[in-house]
């Protein structure tokens, strides 16, 4: 499954596919990328994030692709399980402070069985 | 060792009531952040704060919004004379050292105003 445009706030996949999820960012002196996974009723979990100097990163069933040219960041999830149901969020720096994160409105991933 | 301990973790004020969130960063985390989260949206920075210090309250309220962070005990996030507009959920993060990758976020205060 796959996020598409600028914003889709739902993502529906089946269990065992590959989830791709997308997101545009803003600010071009942005340097510093998060990807984060916040289940109903607790706070954001760290996923993976990524430099401006780099333009892909991978983790454990986690890969982070970063184009500068179009502003456009994506989360890869190999092998989407249950347990990935959940909102995810990119966040960017905002201007050279990395404690200030600027979060986007969040895509809505459901897992179906 | 406890993750970042935020409460209450609902709290419900009535208009033109105090309202007073706490958030006890990670043992050895001296870095605080509160971020506010409204329904159906991403996170919004507010402050950041070190131990007795304000760094950076950029994203708060000019006015009815305070935060502080003492030498001795949790990180307070208080909001005066709340109105509907401050329902929200409300996240503390904290990290030893500036925010990077060994931040991590409470599991919010969520409040509510009647």
């Amino acid at each position: 499954g796959e996020s598409v445009g600028l914003h889709l706030p739902t993502l529906s996949v089946q269990e065992g596919d590959n989830s791709i999820i997308n997101c545009a960012y803003s600010n071009s002196a942005s340097d510093y990328f998060i990807w984060y996974k916040q289940e109903s009723g607790k706070g954001p979990q760290f996923i993976i994030d990524i430099r401006s100097n780099m333009d892909k990163r991978q983790g454990q069933r986690v890969t982070v692709l970063l184009n500068k040219t179009v502003k456009h960041l994506s989360l890869q999830i190999a092998a989407t399980q249950p347990g990935d149901s959940a909102v995810y969020f990119c966040a960017e720096n905002m201007g050279s402070n990395d404690y200030k994160l600027s979060f986007g409105a969040g895509t809505t991933v459901t897992v179906r069985a | 060792n406890a993750g970042v301990m935020q409460n209450p973790r609902h709290l419900v004020r009535r208009r033109g009531q105090e309202a007073r969130l706490r958030c006890s960063p990670m043992k050895g985390h001296s870095h605080v952040y509160w971020y506010r989260q409204l329904p159906e949206e991403g996170l919004k920075f507010m402050v950041y704060l070190q131990k007795e210090n304000i760094i950076d309250e950029s994203g708060m309220p000019k006015e009815r919004f305070s935060a502080e962070f003492p030498k001795e005990g949790p990180s307070i996030l208080r909001i005066q004379q709340v109105v509907r507009g401050d329902s929200a959920a409300y996240f503390c993060a904290s990290s030893s050292r500036v925010m990077n990758t060994e931040a991590f976020f409470g599991q919010g205060t969520r409040l509510t105003v009647v």
